[in-house]
């Protein structure tokens, strides 16, 4: 079993649409959490650090369950440019070592 | 302004002949780390360093090596390509009192 998993997709939305994605960890002495934004053939960029208290950032919105050991990511509006793969990252602790999922793909069309 | 360069930014090789893949940085960060990233999977650690100290991950086969002979560069050498070693690979910095990492553009890596 992955220590990070997430649904590949692709989630295929229209514009304007709300669309959320889901990933779970199975180390539960993970410390941190984040979702990176990573467009085709590109780095991984940080999206966003995500709280045990649910934090948002303009469109996009994070929750982290511990007890589930569940993070969500959740976008509002869709624009085109949100087309990309999202990356659920946890940090198990230790010189800052990230421990990746395999992304889920979004395409948002018009 | 670039803040981690990789060099080349795609490179070919042939099956067995020795490679490097260079990165630099302008962060001044005290860690750098190597990650090797297949088509439609996630970006695996191969190692990284903190400052001159050199950790290695456990399943990072003894074909991939590196060096980081100042704070500013980072080099990964991988011995004798195979075709199976054909990947992006990406170098990313932080501060060790951070958690966010910062990564370059990547190296793809061709095998023939």
């Amino acid at each position: 079993r992955k220590e990070v998993e997430q649904d590949p997709g692709p989630f295929n939305v229209p514009e304007g649409a709300t669309v959320a994605f889901n990933c779970t960890y199975s180390n539960s002495a993970s410390q941190s959490f984040f979702w990176y934004r990573q467009d085709c053939r590109k780095e991984p960029k940080l999206l966003m650090s995500v709280y045990s208290s649910g934090n948002e950032d303009g469109r996009f919105t994070a929750q982290l369950n511990r007890a589930s050991q569940y993070i969500s990511l959740l976008i509002r509006d869709s624009k085109l440019s949100d087309s990309a793969t999202y990356l659920c990252v946890v940090n198990r602790g230790g010189y800052n070592k990230l421990i990746f999922g395999a992304g889920t793909r979004l395409a948002v069309h018009p | 302004d670039a803040m981690v360069i990789q060099n080349p930014r795609y490179q070919v090789t042939q099956f067995g002949k020795p490679v490097t893949l260079s990165c630099s940085q302008t962060l001044n960060h005290n860690v750098m780390y190597w990650y090797q990233q297949k088509s439609s999977q996630a970006p695996k650690l191969l190692f990284h360093y903190y400052d001159k100290d050199f950790n290695n991950e456990a399943d990072t086969p003894d074909n991939f090596q590196s060096r980081r002979p100042n704070t500013s560069f980072c080099f990964l050498d991988i011995r004798s390509p195979g075709l199976g070693d054909a990947a992006m690979y990406l170098c990313a910095t932080s501060r060790a009192s951070s958690v966010e990492q910062f990564f370059g553009p990547g190296t793809r890596l061709t095998v023939l």
